[in-house]
């Protein structure tokens, strides 16, 4: 069974830094691009950022781009996403999602990111 | 960056209707780039369709994908209770993600 869990979000003040994780398990996860998206409160779905298989690859929203960092370790089946310079608008959920041919197949449960002082 | 427009924001059905839901990109996309999620409140979403029309694992054949270019539709042939959701589509394109703003289908 394919699972992927989030982890690291929490309460952070504007300007500061936060790192996330996503634990895969259940599929090969180094054939596999990866992916966040994000979800504001009572708001709808926005991709953030994406990593290649290999880790060569790293693309990143407009929004984002410059604060966030992409990683991954395929020697240890994690998927990582480090966010510095932090506003209010990044308050949200952050979805982990495996990335396959353009879609997302598989999504962690999630983890809340707030970003106020 | 391609903008997908969802079409109607809210459609309020009975259980047993058939939904149509649309999906309007501002350029032309790819087929093989364009999927459909599923989201229930306080739940992740959920990969219904991809490259246009075809069903992720485990997805019921009520729910079937269709159109090309710029115009895709989502349709669930007869509502069942647990499909009551809100509904995203997501189109893939020279190295962007985007997606709609989603439609929310309730219960009439």
């Amino acid at each position: 069974e394919v699972q992927l869990l989030d982890s690291g979000g929490g309460l952070v003040q504007p300007g500061g830094s936060l790192r996330l994780s996503c634990a895969a398990s259940g599929f090969t996860f180094n054939t596999y691009g990866m992916s966040w998206v994000r979800q504001a409160p009572g708001k709808g779905l926005q991709w953030v950022s994406a990593i290649s298989s290999g880790g060569n690859n790293k693309y990143y929203a407009e929004s984002v781009k410059g604060r966030f960092i992409i990683s991954r370790d395929n020697a240890q089946n994690t998927a990582s996403l480090q966010m510095n310079s932090l506003r209010a608008e990044d308050t949200a959920i952050y979805y982990c999602a495996s990335l396959q041919s353009g879609r997302f197949d598989s999504w962690g449960q999630g983890t809340l990111v707030t970003v106020s002082s | 960056e391609v903008v997908l427009t969802q079409s109607p924001g809210t459609l309020s059905l009975s259980p047993g209707e058939r939904a149509t839901l649309s999906c309007r990109a501002s350029q032309s996309v790819s087929s093989t780039y364009l999927a459909w999620y599923q989201q229930k409140p306080g739940q992740s979403p959920r990969l219904l369709i991809y490259a246009a029309s075809s069903r992720a694992t485990g997805i019921p054949d009520r729910f079937s994908g269709g159109g090309s270019g710029t115009d895709f539709t989502l349709t669930i042939s007869r509502l069942e209770p647990e499909d009551f959701a809100v509904y995203y589509c997501q189109q893939y394109g020279n190295s962007l993600w985007t997606f709609g703003q989603g439609t929310k289908v309730e219960i009439k």
